[in-house]
């Protein structure tokens, strides 16, 4: 596996509260994503960043905000949880080469 | 807006036989991947198509791209139980912001 790592792999949290998931790398790649996965839809992208403090949306990236304050990690944001947002969240890195690189999944359930 | 629609979305298979999955996609790009997921697990890499006709091999599987008309395929060769999984297409917006097919769950029964 690359480098990715992250946390938590599990959690369960209450409609209205926020949560942040975080994705960390050792790769030094430039580029993270945030997806979340459901079925029938694949992956979808919620949001991307470029590189530090460079960061832009995807296209569900409404309820979801984002942060990277260092190359290595990159922080997903529920501002207030709802049992939509119930779902597994990958994150992913990229240097430039062909494809991108995913971690082993974040399990959110909002009850 | 790009779509990606992979076919067949279930596909069980007996051993031995071969059978081909079709991604189709809705405008126009030249990178795109194969990628496969256990149930509970990450996505692993498999093929990565960069050019109008491009084929990839590697192993029982074989994945290949028409740009033109805008469909990668990958096929299977004599199924073995350990293919089991499912595979996604993806298709590049652009810095590696990919549009997910919505997966094939692929069972290869003994």
């Amino acid at each position: 596996d690359a480098g990715i790592t992250q946390s938590p792999r599990h959690k369960v949290t209450e409609t209205g509260t926020p949560v942040t998931l975080r994705c960390h790398q050792t790769e030094n790649h430039r580029y993270m994503y945030w997806y979340r996965q459901d079925p029938g839809h694949g992956l979808r992208l919620i949001h991307y960043s470029y590189g530090v403090k460079d960061t832009d949306k995807g296209e569900v990236s409404d309820g979801y905000s984002v942060s990277r304050s260092k190359t290595e990690d990159f922080l997903l944001t529920l501002e207030s949880a709802t049992s939509s947002q119930t779902s597994v969240y990958f994150c992913a890195i990229s240097n430039g080469q062909p494809e991108a690189f995913f971690g082993q999944g974040t399990r959110l359930t909002v009850v | 807006e790009l779509k990606v629609e992979q076919n067949p979305l279930f596909l069980s298979m007996q051993e031995g036989k071969n059978y081909t999955i079709y991604c189709n996609y809705s405008t126009t790009s030249d990178r795109l991947y194969w990628y496969r997921q256990d149930p509970g697990k990450s996505l692993e890499s498999l093929f990565v198509l960069l050019s109008n006709g491009a084929v990839k091999q590697e192993g029982r599987l074989m994945a290949s791209l028409d740009t033109k008309a805008r469909l990668s395929t990958l096929h299977i060769t004599a199924a073995v139980h350990d293919l089991s999984a499912t595979y996604f297409c993806a298709v590049d917006r652009g810095t590696y912001k990919y549009i997910f097919g919505t997966g094939t769950r692929l069972k290869v029964l003994a």
